[in-house]
């Protein structure tokens, strides 16, 4: 079963724009992660954020999680066409490196 | 440092075969996790293995199974295939020994189901 749910399912946008998705769970968690996955390949990791901490910047991302509200947004300034992917928050709660997933915002960044 | 790697990269089996799907997590990563992705139910945990030992298990039927070696390689097996089983199955190594950390994916084996 999934953990989480994440708030767009799909979003289109324009280069240039900022997109913004949501990410909801259900239990207490010690840390939030969002990976991406190109076309149904591998998932990438992009940022990892423990419950103690509010937000987290990396490059061009910027992740926030509100433990009292058990939601995370990512933030992606400035989009390009390869940000095009499917973005998926996970969180902690199942121990010993299991992650449990969100079932994904499926972005297109259109040039 | 080479990356996760898994073979191979797509498979197609009738129901009722037996399947065996490979994993090589990043040099010193002890930690092998594996995932099943289906566009119905998302991505699933199956089970992680460290030092040869299953630590942690999804809720998945006795069919799936794995092991880990002592070079930290890990296989997993699915038997008496069904067509539910049709999914891009993929592994993930970390560093990480006692909670949850960094997961790094390989590119995932896809497995057909006939």
């Amino acid at each position: 079963s999934q953990q989480g749910e994440e708030d767009p399912q799909a979003l289109s946008i324009q280069e240039g724009e900022n997109a913004t998705m949501n990410c909801s769970y259900k239990t207490s968690i010690n840390n939030l992660q969002w990976y991406r996955q190109n076309s149904g390949r591998g998932l990438v990791h992009l940022i990892l954020i423990r419950s103690n901490e509010r937000e987290k910047h990396s490059g061009r991302l910027r992740v926030t999680l509100d433990t009292s509200k058990k939601s995370s947004s990512l933030l992606i300034t400035a989009s390009r066409a390869a940000d095009t992917a499917s973005y998926f928050c996970a969180t902690d709660a199942g121990g010993y490196n299991k992650l449990i997933f969100g079932a994904g915002t499926r972005l297109a960044v259109h040039p | 440092k080479a990356g996760v790697t898994q073979t191979p990269r797509y498979l197609i089996k009738t129901r009722g075969q037996q399947v065996t799907l490979s994993c090589s997590p990043i040099s010193g990563h002890r930690s092998v996790s594996w995932y099943q992705q289906t566009p119905g139910q998302g991505l699933q945990f199956l089970f992680e293995y460290f030092s040869e030992t299953q630590r942690n298990k999804g809720n998945f039927p006795g069919r799936f199974s794995g092991r880990q070696f002592s070079n930290s390689r890990s296989e997993m097996n699915v038997s008496t295939l069904e067509l539910g089983d049709s999914a891009l199955y993929l592994c993930a190594s970390s560093l990480e020994t006692s909670g949850v950390g960094e997961q790094f994916f390989g590119p995932g084996t896809r497995l057909t189901v006939l």
